[in-house]
């Protein structure tokens, strides 16, 4: 099992470009998760998914969106790239059970410049 | 104020020391407490968890809650440089809650 896959794991964009990051997990996880992650703020929620064809606003969701057409997959979109998203962005997934915490299994990471 | 309080460091000791990483919390329903470690350019990846008050212990780590502190550790006892790392606390308020309210992460050094 690959896990959480993040495609690509650099990019380096001009203010106002758009771009599409990509994640995948073989795990048949329910819930997916979008993070950013920057020094000294730990990780920011951005959206998350409990399921096929829903999503939900997290902690920071402005100037993203998301789609989650199949279970697997999860796409974060940047309409209009900003310096502020400057950012790691992480991918996470996970699944509900009984008696335990949502364990949350990560991606590698993407590193996105905006110049 | 931030509803997890982490000191992101670093925090520098020698190889076989006792290391202490903390987080304090203001929401006083936090009930599921996690420990995430995070390697340099890789994701985080859960080391342990404890639920509600009390210790856990796994190997070389013991977790510990204080609810009436409001105060979470985790101890690593024979720190070795593998240990290196960013260790990150996490919190929810019931099993069901997929959302997770995470510190800043402490940078932990072992020196050799």
């Amino acid at each position: 099992n690959a896990g959480v896959t993040q495609t690509p794991k650099f990019r380096v964009l001009k203010t106002g470009q758009s771009m599409t990051l990509l994640c995948a997990q073989d795990m048949n996880h329910e819930y997916m998760y979008w993070y950013r992650q920057d020094p000294g703020m730990g990780l920011r929620l951005i959206h998350y998914s409990v399921g096929e064809g829903t999503t939900a606003k997290g902690e920071v969701p402005d100037g993203y969106n998301v789609s989650r057409l199949k279970k697997q997959n999860f796409l974060l979109g940047l309409e209009s790239a900003a310096p502020s998203q400057t950012s790691v962005y992480f991918c996470a997934s996970s699944y509900s059970k009984r008696g335990g915490p949502i364990e949350q299994f990560f991606g590698p990471g993407t590193r996105l410049t905006v110049l | 104020q931030k509803e997890v309080e982490q000191d992101p460091g670093p925090l520098s000791v020698p190889e076989g020391a006792i290391v202490s990483l903390n987080c304090t919390y203001s929401n006083s329903a936090f009930q599921y407490f996690m420990w995430y470690r995070q390697y340099s350019r890789k994701g985080p990846e859960l080391l342990m968890y404890t639920y509600s008050s009390g210790n856990k212990e796994d190997g070389r780590f013991t977790a510990q809650v204080d609810k009436s502190s409001k105060y979470i550790s985790l101890f690593i006892r024979d720190s070795q440089p593998s240990d290196s790392a960013t260790y990150l606390c996490a919190m929810s308020v019931t099993v069901s809650n997929y959302q997770l309210i995470w510190g800043a992460g402490t940078k932990l050094i072992i020196k050799p």
